[in-house]
This record gives structure tokens, sequence and C-alpha cells, in this order.
């Protein structure tokens, strides 16, 4: 499978626990953007890198959330101290940035559950 | 920054019938314009798309227009079928290569 892939599909944890999840883009996207989607809902734009920059951050990202791209690969998101509001599908996308296209491919996503 | 607003939120249609959702947008810089479809439980997956310096573009049954005087966008589902049945999502990218989503619309396709 060459596409956009994500671990853990599904995440369980209680409250004040700290989460990673991973994202491994399509080999050679040199862009890769973070979603939060809740039931119901649009995904809402997180975070997103080029290469290994993280270029934006949305005003959504509270201090406990942190991501990294550390080689231009593949790409940790953590959550500390996790709440249950913090419950969604997180999605992972990738792109590659041409001159005319930047096409964003998602990933499966990984579902956090928080009790 | 960007809003986007979908309608209409749920939208069911009869087999064979024409399914038609409207997106509006608020930044006039905006200059990309997905669509994505998502299955349950599945990962959105673009169905066509539309650039800034264009006003119509077809891929067989689905067809989006752009009006950027008006800041508005629509998807056009021509034949629907069963498995059309989906939530379809609009995006808009503004000058910040930022994706700002729509709503969603849930469509589904009476056999």
């Amino acid at each position: 499978d060459t596409g956009v892939s994500q671990n853990p599909r599904h995440k369980i944890t209680k409250r004040g626990q700290n989460v990673t999840f991973r994202c491994d883009p399509i080999s050679e996207h040199n862009r890769l953007y973070w979603y939060r989607q809740t039931l119901g809902q649009g995904p809402e734009f997180l975070t997103y890198f080029q290469n290994e920059a993280q270029l934006e951050k949305s005003r959504l990202l509270s201090d406990r959330f942190s991501a990294e791209r550390p080689k231009g690969s593949f790409s940790t998101l953590e959550i500390q101290r996790t709440e249950q509001g913090d419950s969604a599908m997180y999605l992972c996308a990738s792109s590659l940035l041409q001159v005319s296209t930047d096409t964003q491919y998602f990933g499966p996503g990984t579902r956090l559950t928080v009790l | 920054g960007e809003n986007v607003e979908q309608h209409p939120s749920t939208l069911s249609v009869q087999e064979g019938d024409s399914a038609v959702i409207k997106c509006t947008y608020s930044d006039s810089a905006s200059n990309y314009f997905p669509w994505y479809k998502q299955e349950l439980g599945k990962r959105p997956q673009l169905i066509i798309d539309i650039r800034s310096n264009v006003g119509e573009k077809k891929d067989q049954r689905i067809a989006v227009t752009l009006n950027k005087t008006a800041k508005h966008f629509s998807l056009h589902i021509t034949e629907t079928q069963p498995e059309d049945s989906a939530v379809y999502f609009c995006a808009a990218r503004d000058a910040g290569n930022m994706l700002t989503f729509g709503g969603g619309t849930r469509l589904m396709v009476k056999p």
C-alpha cells in the first residue's frame, strides 16, 4: 500500500495520560498535515510541515499538542495530559507541492477515545 | 481566517436523479477548492477539485462550478447511484495553504 498510513488506528486512554500518533506520508511527499475530525463535522486543520519545518499551527492547537517531523518523512503528534474533549479522529494528509497542484491525500486516521 | 459554509447538511435523492451541493467561502484570496467523499469509517477521498482560474470542471458524472465573484462553488452529481451515498465535504485553500472544510453533506441515494 503506497498511500498515507497512520498508527495506531484506535487508541483508548484515560484522562491525564499522554498519547502519541504516527503518520507515514506518501513517499516523496514534502508536505504533511494534521487534522482533527469530530463526528458529523469536517476535518479541522491543526498544523502542517513542509519537509521538516512546521510552517503553520492552528489556534486550535493548544500547548498540550506537539507535532514533529524530524527527518522530513514520518510525523508524530503527541497530546499531553489528555482531556475528554480531545476525543476525535486525528487525520493525517500529505501532498507534493508543485507549481500548479498541491492535492492532499488522507490517511485512515487514528480514533482517540479519552475516558 | 477562511470560513466555508456548506448546504444542505443532508440530501436524499432517488437513484438516477441529480444531486447538487453548494458551498460559500469568505476569503477572496482562496485559490483552490477540492471536494472529498467520505464513506462511513473511511478516510476522506478526493473526487474532484477546481482552481480559481477555471469556472467549471467535469469528470464523468461529477462536475464542479466556481463563481469567484460571488465566492461560491457547487458539486453536481448526475445519474446518482446507491454507491454515491456518503458524506461529501467541500474545502477552500487560502493563500497560507490551509484547507478549511465545510460541515459536510450526507447524501443518501435511494434505490
